[in-house]
């Protein structure tokens, strides 16, 4: 159980382009879910948390108009990268967890290259 | 402030016994995960303390001394699939986001 999806894994888009990346449980109910950037050879670095029908609580550094975090439902969350420029090119990993465990199950991750 | 320590690359042979330290220093302490991640691909979950002591799994351990803010990972019977970046990770508060080490790089040869 607990497996969470991630889609797409891969897009290459263009400058100026804005990119959805959408990220489901599978098998549970996540009350929240997290959003997380890592470069390569470097650890995550979170960026946002979700909560199901509020707004995103953003870290440090991270622009929320950017980064637009929508959680419309309890088994979906998406990251909408708006105007994306080349520096933000990554691998774009979210989790989710229950409001019972301190547990995050991962998404498989999804790498974003803007040309 | 919040700080993860784990030391960059580590290497071990095939069959041994491998020790990989994390240090934490964090606002609150919720508990502290370890979580495997092979490139490329997503991390996943190894173990999770909360308490001091020592949690076995299979060929992996984990230990929490919550006093010295520090764990380890132990692992036993060392395999090549275990080649891998292991992340240390700390649950800082009651939201459940955690801070992530820098994960340590282990490389495992014949």
């Amino acid at each position: 159980g607990a497996v969470v999806s991630q889609h797409p894994s891969r897009v290459i888009c263009k400058s100026g382009t804005s990119v959805k990346i959408e990220c489901r449980s599978l098998d549970f109910q996540a009350t929240t879910m997290f959003w997380y950037r890592q470069f390569p050879k470097k650890s995550l670095m979170l960026m946002a948390t979700s909560n199901e029908g509020s707004k995103a609580t953003y870290e440090q550094g991270v622009e929320k108009d950017k980064f637009l975090i929508n959680h419309a439902s309890l088994t979906l969350s998406t990251l909408t990268v708006t105007s994306a420029h080349p520096e933000d090119s990554s691998f774009y990993i979210c989790s989710a967890r229950t409001s019972e465990a301190y547990e995050q199950y991962f998404g498989p991750g999804t790498r974003l290259t803007v040309t | 402030g919040q700080n993860i320590d784990q030391p960059t690359e580590m290497t071990a042979t095939e069959g041994a016994i491998v020790q990989i330290n994390c240090t934490y220093q964090t606002s609150g302490f919720n508990g502290l995960f370890w979580y495997q991640q092979h490139a490329g691909e997503a991390p996943t979950f190894l173990s999770y303390n909360v308490l001091d002591g020592l949690e076995e799994k299979g060929r992996f351990s984990s230990f929490l001394s919550r006093s010295k803010g520090y764990s380890y990972l132990l692992l036993k019977e060392l395999q090549m699939k275990d080649s891998a970046s292991y992340l240390c990770a700390a649950n800082p508060g009651n939201t459940g986001k955690l801070i992530f080490g820098q994960g340590t790089t282990l490389q495992v040869k014949p």
